[in-house]
């Protein structure tokens, strides 16, 4: 596509129900990665997908945090059992080549009440 | 660990005046590259300037410029003839120069007001 595609754009939920964050990135990038941006805060690195490797999970805050990268296009974050903690913004933004810089997408603001 | 560091939380400049956003940043490596990033109100993340740390001169972007001085691990954001569109978050970003495509470090950002 045209740009990195995040869905849904706003996602309410209540405190212990799952919840499933889309990223569709740029055709032909193959780096994909999620941060996540609290109120206030700078960007902190979640995940991140490089081609057929494993990917770095080192940035995931806990064991209730998954994401995978279906044949290395869309990418799916998932929360379980959330927390009022994770109420942020999450950012996903894919790249052909780090160097460059990433395009992000417009991000999905989760609040859960 | 490589950190970014924005001292700036906020900063405020009059429209068509020249503001600099300041960013130092911690690192090892002798090889990276720096980012300025801006974040306007709908969200999206938009890359204003790079520059790559082998490269002595200064990257420019129109009316957006860095002072980037290796040494002191400083890469500063200039902005002149400042606009209203102008105002948002700016983050700025480091990135190894290693293999692979490595994640991003960010700051914490500095929110820019325009005031017209």
């Amino acid at each position: 596509g045209a740009g990195v595609s995040q869905s849904p754009s706003n996602k309410v939920t209540e405190k212990g129900k799952d919840v499933e964050l889309r990223c569709d990135p740029i055709s032909g990038h193959t780096a994909l990665y999620w941060y996540r941006q609290s109120l206030g805060q700078g960007l902190e690195f979640l995940i991140y997908f490089q081609g057929n490797s494993a990917p770095d999970k080192s940035g995931l805050p806990s064991d209730r945090f998954s994401a995978e990268r279906t044949g290395g296009s869309v990418s799916t974050l998932t929360i379980q059992r959330t927390q009022q903690e994770d109420s942020a913004v999450y950012l996903c933004a894919s790249t052909h080549r780090a160097s460059y810089g990433y395009t992000f997408g417009s991000g999905t603001r989760l609040t859960v009440v | 660990a490589q950190t970014v560091t924005q001292s700036q939380p906020e900063m405020s400049v009059q429209e068509a005046e020249t503001v600099t956003l300041s960013c130092t940043y911690d690192t090892s490596e002798s090889d990276y590259y720096l980012f300025w990033y801006k974040q306007p109100p709908s969200r999206q993340m938009i890359l204003v300037i790079r520059q790559e740390a082998y490269k002595q001169q200064n990257a420019t972007e129109n009316r957006f410029s860095v002072n980037f001085q290796k040494a002191a691990k400083s890469f500063s954001l200039k902005i002149s003839d400042s606009q209203l569109g102008d105002a948002a978050m700016y983050f700025c970003a480091y990135r190894s120069a290693g293999s692979g495509n490595t994640p991003l470090v960010f700051g914490k950002g500095t929110r820019l007001s325009v005031i017209a």
